[in-house]
């Protein structure tokens, strides 16, 4: 099983600044790499697939990158509504699909 | 739009039996592969079933295997989950969610979920 591990647990920013949260896979998944957000309440929202396109509708200050084990997801400026619970997932080697632990992005 | 709607939550001993359903509209169900995931409460995403866009393949995360079956029924675009067995630990929100493209496992559809609650 791929272990997705998320840095760091918690990650405070203030609105307008930039945001970069970490995910690394115990093994390569090549691009095979998908980022959610999550609200209280609410199911996740895809955000990014292939490791660095965004899906419909998502705005572009939201990007992603990397490749192989590492891989990142970055808020360039950090609006009232991107504070949530964001978790990146491996689709490359499965069963199981497997997701990281997940990074909550709070006001501070 | 893309609709996904799951019912059947409920609390249930442990041991017991629950079959959850997962209603959809707004795509063509039979194209999609679809999938089960879930959250317990105060904790992460966890995948568990999957069932391929012509329910010949399935597939299960060990915890579930043997105990938790995915089934569809195309004609009623509707995705389905029993559970048996349940343990306390199966307690979560169940998600269904839909694959974004057949052969790429990533989800980009999902309903608003059902809470299982496994008590005595």
């Amino acid at each position: 099983e791929i272990v997705m591990t998320q840095s760091p647990a918690t990650l405070s920013v203030s609105p307008g600044e930039r945001a970069t949260l970490s995910c690394r896979a115990s093994q390569n998944v090549r691009s095979n790499l998908a980022w959610y957000q999550q609200k209280p309440g609410q199911a996740p929202r895809l955000l990014i697939y292939g490791a660095s396109t965004r899906a419909t509708g998502v705005p572009a200050r939201f990007s992603g990158s990397g490749s192989g084990t590492d891989f990142s997801l970055t808020i360039s400026s950090l609006q009232s509504e991107d504070f949530a619970v964001y978790y990146c997932q491996q689709y490359y080697n499965w069963p199981p699909l497997t997701f990281g632990g997940g990074t909550n992005v709070e006001i501070k | 739009q893309v609709q996904v709607i799951e019912s059947g939550g409920r609390v249930v001993q442990p041991g017991g039996s629950l079959s959850l359903s997962c209603a959809t509209s707004g795509f063509t169900f039979s194209d999609y592969n679809m999938h089960w995931v879930r959250q317990a409460p105060g904790k992460g995403l966890e995948w568990l079933a999957f069932i391929s866009y012509d329910g010949i393949n399935t597939y299960y995360r060990d915890s579930v295997k043997g105990r938790f079956t995915i089934s569809r029924d195309d004609s009623k675009s509707t995705l389905f989950l029993q559970m048996n067995s349940l343990r306390f630990e199966d307690t979560a929100v169940y998600y269904c969610a839909k694959d974004h493209e057949r052969y790429w496992y990533y989800f980009d559809s999902w309903g608003q979920g059902t809470l299982v609650t496994v008590s005595s």
